[in-house]
């Protein structure tokens, strides 16, 4: 069974400018998660997104945002990036059941490198 | 802002010694805690998905056990292998915020030496 993928794997982009990044979860997967991490910060959740659903929302502000199409492949975009945008982002995908992830462990993607200049 | 700790930060550890490190999460609302492995390069691996209290967990030489009402969970390694090495994440889930937003702790960086 193929893992979660990710692309680009690297990226690098200038202050003001926007970004997209993509997820493909596990075949069968139907909730993908983000979260991002910043060097001497944990992973920090992003967003889960399931049924092309926002699920639940982490604290980040508006200019990051997401969406998920209806083959559960993900993208995140950032817009007016900023110096402190600059971070690893993972995806997440897990299997759910019943319409709710039941205890399921996630299931991660290599990550994107972002770079911010 | 949910606390979720971990201690130490990091650790290095001879190979064949055996080690424990810590996770600290509230004591309330608790819904489960998840552990993961993240070797350098490589992405986050799940190892235990815990979710009662007193749960103990194991998966070859490495254990976890779960005490929900103090708000703790430890993760054991017995015989540390220089495979071991990597990262060791906690993650908390709160009942509030459904099962899929995880709290991350910032990990304990295992290093076992040959």
């Amino acid at each position: 069974k193929a893992g979660v993928t990710q692309t680009p794997r690297y990226l690098i982009k200038t202050r003001g400018q926007q970004v997209t990044l993509s997820c493909s979860p596990i075949s069968g997967h139907r909730s993908v998660s983000w979260y991002q991490q910043t060097p001497g910060q944990g992973l920090q959740f992003l967003f889960e997104y399931f049924s092309e659903t926002q699920r639940n929302k982490g604290n980040f502000p508006g200019r990051f945002s997401g969406r998920q199409f209806s083959n559960s492949r993900s993208e995140m975009n950032v817009s007016t990036l900023e110096l402190g945008d600059s971070a690893l982002y993972l995806c997440a995908s897990s299997l759910v059941t019943s319409g709710r992830s039941v205890y399921n462990e996630q299931f991660f993607g290599p990550g994107t490198r972002l770079t911010v200049l | 802002i949910l606390n979720v700790e971990q201690s130490p930060q990091s650790l290095h550890v001879q190979e064949g010694d055996s080690t424990n490190f810590t996770c600290s999460f509230p004591s309330s609302n608790f819904y489960a805690l998840h552990w993961y492995r993240w070797e350098t390069a490589k992405s986050p691996e799940a190892l235990f998905v815990m979710t009662l209290n007193g749960d103990e967990k194991k998966k070859g030489r490495i254990s976890a056990t779960l005490n929900t009402k103090e708000g703790y969970s430890y993760l054991y390694i017995k015989g540390s292998q220089p495979e071991d090495s990597a990262t060791y994440l906690c993650a908390f889930i709160r009942v509030q915020t459904g099962a899929n937003n995880l709290f991350f702790g910032t990990g304990t960086r295992l290093t076992v030496i040959p």
